[in-house]
């Protein structure tokens, strides 16, 4: 079973709607989770953290945590055709390990 | 957020020459980095965790030998691909730790990535 582990897509929505992407991880001992977006060519750019139950929310993105279910989520309202790109879950187990990503779910925003 | 800068960005070498990435973090300090490789379509890569002072740790299957990785300062790590050959043509990206972050969390920020290209 992979650590983290992501739907690779493409998930495809049309502009205006909202993109729901989802992560679920298997170390329960995982205590910060992070969401990087990268675009073809370039590297990964952080979007948000979370390392709390619930949602947290950050302009048109908003981070869901569910530790119970080890999963994690992130959506995008009012898509744009530049939300186009591959959206990385990232997590982290206490202290200072290691970062683990997911591969990765392409988003598609259709015009 | 915190930024990183890598240098060169992108470069072509010839086979069995060695090649340097650089790896800075420019508006705060970074007691460990990280170096990831990326094949075209495909997942990132991790290679090795770099610890200022210490010696680098590196993942199962890298080459120590090979990619030689210093972490001499909080701000600068170096990757050396030593006797480069075509297959190590790659995306190289780098990572910073901050670790006592502005966010308030330990918070991992990619550099740019350097392309590497070996005839």
């Amino acid at each position: 079973q992979k650590e983290v582990e992501q739907n690779s897509g493409p998930l495809s929505v049309p502009e205006g709607a909202i993109a729901s992407l989802n992560c679920t991880y298997s170390d329960r001992g995982s205590q910060s989770f992070f969401w990087y977006r990268q675009y073809s060519g370039k590297s990964p750019e952080l979007i948000m953290f979370i390392y709390s139950n619930g949602d947290k929310e950050d302009g048109r993105f908003t981070a869901q945590l569910n530790k119970a279910s080890q999963y994690v989520s992130l959506l995008i309202r009012d898509s744009q055709p530049s939300d186009s790109a591959t959206y990385l879950c990232a997590v982290r187990s206490g202290g200072y390990q290691k970062v683990t990503f997911g591969t990765g779910t392409k988003l598609q925003v259709i015009p | 957020g915190a930024v990183v800068s890598q240098h060169p960005s992108w470069v072509i070498c010839k086979s069995g020459t060695s090649v340097k990435i650089e790896c800075r973090s420019l508006d705060f300090q970074a007691t460990t980095m990280f170096w990831y490789r990326q094949f075209p379509k495909q997942s990132l890569m991790l290679m090795a965790t770099s610890n200022e002072g210490s010696k680098a740790t590196y993942e199962q299957g890298v080459e120590k030998d090979k990619f030689l990785i210093n972490h001499a300062s909080l701000t600068l790590s170096t990757l050396t691909v030593t006797s480069a050959h075509p297959e190590d043509s790659s995306f190289y990206i780098c990572s910073a730790r901050e670790l006592v972050g502005r966010d308030s969390t330990d918070t991992q920020y990619f550099g740019p990535g350097t392309r590497l290209t070996v005839l």
